[in-house]
């Protein structure tokens, strides 16, 4: 099965815009990428997901690497309430959603 | 909108119970919804996918006589947990695809999860 890496955690400046970066190198044509976060003893909140083009919505941008194995979720101005984990996750054909480790975003004020 | 309910929130029960969880969408009807189970400090773990009417699909090393899940209607699936051991305590969370452009370019949508305790 395809999977996801993604750094364990990092560190933003509130009002800063933050980079947070996903590679998925073993991932096939028809995987969507997903993007959630989680606060502490919450469910995840969807963020954003795509398949192959550059997406935008109101919570942040999806930048997806011509090849798709790597992709990018940016927020633009950081806020404390953006700190959670982060998870870049697979969507496998119709069904099956692989989670990766997540990264946990701390935002300084 | 796109809300998903999870009840209970919190279970404390003995070695030996049986534990329902019940997983509602609110304000759309799911086709597909999907079972997860967390440890402290990882990641979610897809548990298993039901899908409304049918007998649920489960993933690789889930016993599916110990994860009993019924989808029933559009709007609710539940997750029993039968003979509940220590080592199944966990936060168990569910979500649900609104079928809405056929599901599959909608996202899940999550429950708020159950943390289940076994004493």
């Amino acid at each position: 099965d395809a999977k996801t890496t993604q750094p364990n955690s990092m560190e933003s400046n509130e009002e800063e815009p933050v980079h947070l970066p996903c590679n998925h190198s073993t991932i096939s044509g028809t995987d969507y990428i997903h993007w959630y976060r989680q606060l502490p003893s919450q469910g995840p909140e969807y963020v954003i997901h795509g398949l192959t083009s550059n997406v935008n919505n109101r919570m942040a941008s999806l930048a997806i690497a011509e090849d798709r194995k790597s992709s990018t979720l940016i927020l633009h101005r950081a806020t404390l309430r953006d700190a959670a984990v982060y998870y870049c996750i697979l969507r496998l054909g119709t069904y099956k959603y692989i989670f990766g480790t997540g990264t946990r975003l701390k935002v300084l004020a | 909108g796109a809300v998903v309910s999870q009840h209970p929130s919190w279970v404390i029960c003995k070695s030996g119970t049986s534990v329902k969880i019940e997983c509602r969408s609110l304000d759309f009807q799911a086709t597909t919804m999907f079972w997860y189970r967390q440890f402290p400090k990882q990641s979610l773990m897809l548990m298993a996918t039901s899908n409304e009417g049918s007998k649920a699909t489960y993933e690789q090393g889930v016993e599916k006589d110990k994860f009993l899940i019924n989808h029933a209607s559009l709007t609710l699936s539940t997750l029993t947990v039968t003979s509940a051991h220590p080592e199944d305590s966990s936060f168990y969370i569910c979500s649900a695809r609104d079928r809405r452009g056929g599901g599959l370019n909608q996202p899940q949508h999550f429950g708020d999860g159950t943390r289940l305790s076994i004493l």
